[in-house]
C-alpha cells in the first residue's frame, strides 16, 4: 500500500505485508528529516533520519527515501507487525543541525491481522 | 535507556490560571525543546533553548509563554494566562547536539476549562 502522508491519514495494510508511507515536504532548503511514530497516549519516538546529501538510507525493517528533485519523503516497513500500529509523522528540519523540527499531518497505519 | 521524563501526566486548569509543566531532559543533552499538539492535529514547534537562553522560537510562543532551566536537571515551559486554546499535549524533546535526534518526553495533557 502506499499512502501521501499529508493527504491520507490513514492507511491499512495486512500483517506480514510491506508498508509505503509518503510526505511531502514544502521546503527545498530542509537539509535533515526525521521519521517518528507515535503510538496512542505516547510521545513521538525516533524511527530514522536521513540527511539532504543523501536519497536513501535503511535501519531493521525501515527504509527511508528522498527524492530531493520532487521534495518527497517515505517510510517503507517491510514485513509489518501488530506493533507498527501508530500514527507515523514526517519532520524537517532546515537547519540541519539543533533548530525545531516541522512536522507533517501523520498517517495512521493500521495492521490487519 | 536514559529517557526524556515530564510532570505532571495530566493537568487541568480553569481558564487565566497560570501553569507550569515541568521536564527532565536527558542528563548529558544540551538542547531542550518544547513543542505541541492539539487533538488530531500534527506536532508543532513552540521554542528552544541552548546556553541558558532562548535559540529559536515559532509565532505560537507569544508574551504569554516562558521558559526556564532553573537548575541542572529541569526544563520548565510557563503559560501565564492559560486560553481555551491552550488545551492540547505538550511534548518535551532534547537532543546532545553531537547527534540530532531529538527525543520526546511522553507529554502532558493540558485541558483548560
Amino acid at each position: 500500500g502506499e499512502s501521501v502522508g499529508l493527504h491520507l491519514p490513514t492507511l491499512s495494510v495486512q500483517e506480514g505485508d510491506n508498508s509505503i508511507i509518503n510526505c511531502a515536504y514544502s521546503n527545498s532548503a530542509s537539509d535533515y528529516f526525521i521519521w517518528y511514530k507515535q503510538e496512542s497516549g505516547k510521545g513521538p519516538q525516533f524511527i530514522i533520519d536521513i540527511r539532504s546529501n543523501m536519497d536513501k538510507r535503511q535501519g531493521q525493517r525501515v527504509t527511508v527515501l528522498l527524492n530531493k528533485t520532487v521534495k518527497h519523503l517515505s517510510l517503507q516497513i517491510a514485513a509489518t507487525q501488530p506493533g507498527d500500529s501508530a500514527v507515523y509523522f514526517c519532520a524537517e528540519n532546515i537547519g540541519g543541525g539543533a533548530d525545531g523540527l516541522t512536522f507533517g499531518k501523520g498517517t495512521h497505519l493500521i495492521i490487519q491481522p | 535507556e536514559p529517557e526524556v521524563t515530564q510532570t505532571p501526566s495530566h493537568q487541568v486548569t480553569q481558564m487565566g490560571q497560570e501553569v507550569i509543566l515541568r521536564c527532565v531532559p536527558i542528563s548529558n543533552h544540551l538542547y531542550f525543546y518544547w513543542y505541541r499538539q492539539i487533538l488530531g492535529q500534527k506536532v508543532e514547534f513552540l521554542v528552544s533553548f541552548y546556553n541558558n537562553e532562548i535559540s529559536e522560537k515559532s509565532e505560537i510562543f507569544d508574551d504569554q509563554f516562558s521558559v526556564e532551566r532553573p537548575d541542572g536537571s529541569n526544563f520548565t515551559l510557563k503559560i501565564r494566562s492559560t486560553k481555551l486554546e491552550d488545551s492540547a499535549m505538550y511534548f518535551c524533546a532534547s537532543i546532545s547536539g553531537r547527534l540530532y535526534e531529538q527525543y520526546f518526553g511522553p507529554g502532558t495533557r493540558l485541558t483548560v476549562t
